[in-house]
Formats: structure tokens, sequence, C-alpha cells
């Protein structure tokens, strides 16, 4: 089993530009999640799913947004991207509510 | 307040030693604790669930205060294998999300 995988492992973007990242997980786990990391930030949720077809909020979702149109995967896109949403992106899923949660090996972004 | 509040360090610490990391949280209706680990630029992985009465896994012991609403971390013996940024997380009843600490870090010195 690879786990929770992620696509791209590092990407640069200019202000404004749009990018879509991937999210797969191979564990048949319900719930899957989107944090980003900054230094002396801890990890701060921004999107989560609870199943297929759903997605709800987290701490930090403007400027984002998700989807789960399969079990397997959860797409997290920027729409227009910000210098501020320069970050490390993780993903990780677990199978229910409460449950340890597994992470993908993160994804790099600058925005320039 | 923040809800879940950790030292940030660095521990340093000689081989060998033992180390404790304190973890508070602000909602008392939480319900379930997790200590994980993070190494640099790697993602974080489970190091153990800490239940009420307490639990024990090798060289590590978790340990939870309800009424003083924190949990522990105790490390015996380290190792510089040890050396990483220990994250506490923490749900309350009825939520769906937990929260991360910012972590703790330790450095082990040879």
């Amino acid at each position: 089993n690879a786990g929770v995988t992620q696509t791209p492992k590092f990407r640069v973007l200019k202000t404004g530009q749009s990018m879509t990242l991937l999210c797969a997980q191979d564990m048949n786990h319900e719930y899957m999640y989107w944090y980003r990391q900054d230094p002396g930030m801890g990890l701060r949720l921004i999107h989560y799913s609870v199943g297929e077809g759903t997605t709800a909020k987290g701490e930090v979702p403007d400027g984002y947004n998700v989807s789960r149109l399969k079990k397997q995967n959860f797409l997290l896109g920027l729409e227009s991207a910000a210098p501020s949403q320069t970050s490390v992106y993780f993903c990780a899923s677990s199978p229910f509510s409460g449950e340890t949660q597994y992470f993908g090996p993160g994804t790099r972004l600058l925005v320039l | 307040r923040k809800e879940v509040e950790q030292d940030p360090g660095p521990f340093n610490v000689p081989e060998g030693a033992t180390v404790a990391f304190n973890c508070t949280y602000s909602n008392s209706a939480s319900q379930s604790f997790f200590w994980y680990r993070q190494d640099c630029r790697k993602e974080p992985k489970l190091l153990m669930s800490v239940y009420s009465s307490g639990n024990e896994d090798g060289r590590f012991t978790a340990q939870l205060n309800r009424a003083s609403q924190y949990i522990s971390l105790l490390i015996r013996d380290s190792k510089l294998s040890d050396s990483a940024t220990y994250l506490c997380v923490v749900r309350a009843v009825g939520y769906q999300k937990v929260t991360f600490g910012t972590g703790t870090k330790l450095q082990v010195i040879p």
C-alpha cells in the first residue's frame, strides 16, 4: 500500500496563477483533510471531507476550494494564488473522526 | 487563549537523559488525545494515543490529567534518533476534526 500520496511535491507559482493539489489514499478511509503548515503556526486545517461527495470548511478556508468526487481522492484548488499562500501543504486521511490521521509527504508551494 | 498550547523549545538534552513535555488544552470537552512526531521537512506521524489511564510504549510514556487539562510525554534514555518536533493533538467531543499544537522541538546531543 502506498498510503497517502500527494502531487506535486514542489511548485512555484506567480501571483494570480491557479493550481490544483492532488491527494490520493489507498486505505479506504472515509475522512480526508487538507492542512497548511507555516513556521510558528503549526498545522492549520483548510478544508476536510467526511465522505465521498462531501466537503466542509476548516480553520483557514479562504482562497481555497476542494472537491472529493471519488472516495480515494481529495483535491485542493487555488484559484488565484497569493504570496500569503506560500506554505507546506499536507493531506491526511483517517478511517473515522478522532482516529489516527495518516499524512502524505507534503507539497511545498512558493508563490512569487 | 489557544486551544492547544505547547512550549516550542528547543529542548537540548544529552543522550541517555530523560525529558518530559507538557501540552495544555482549553476545551474541557476534549475527548481524544494524541502525540505525533514530525521530523525535519517530513510529514507528522502518530507516536502514540493518550488514554485516561495513561499508556507506555517502550521508552515513551504518555499521561492525561483531565483536572488540570494537560497531557504529557515522557521520553526515557533519549536517543539521537529521538530528535524531532513533537506535536500534541486534541479532539473535542462531537467535533469531526482535531486541533494540533505548534509542537515542541527536541534535540538530543551526543
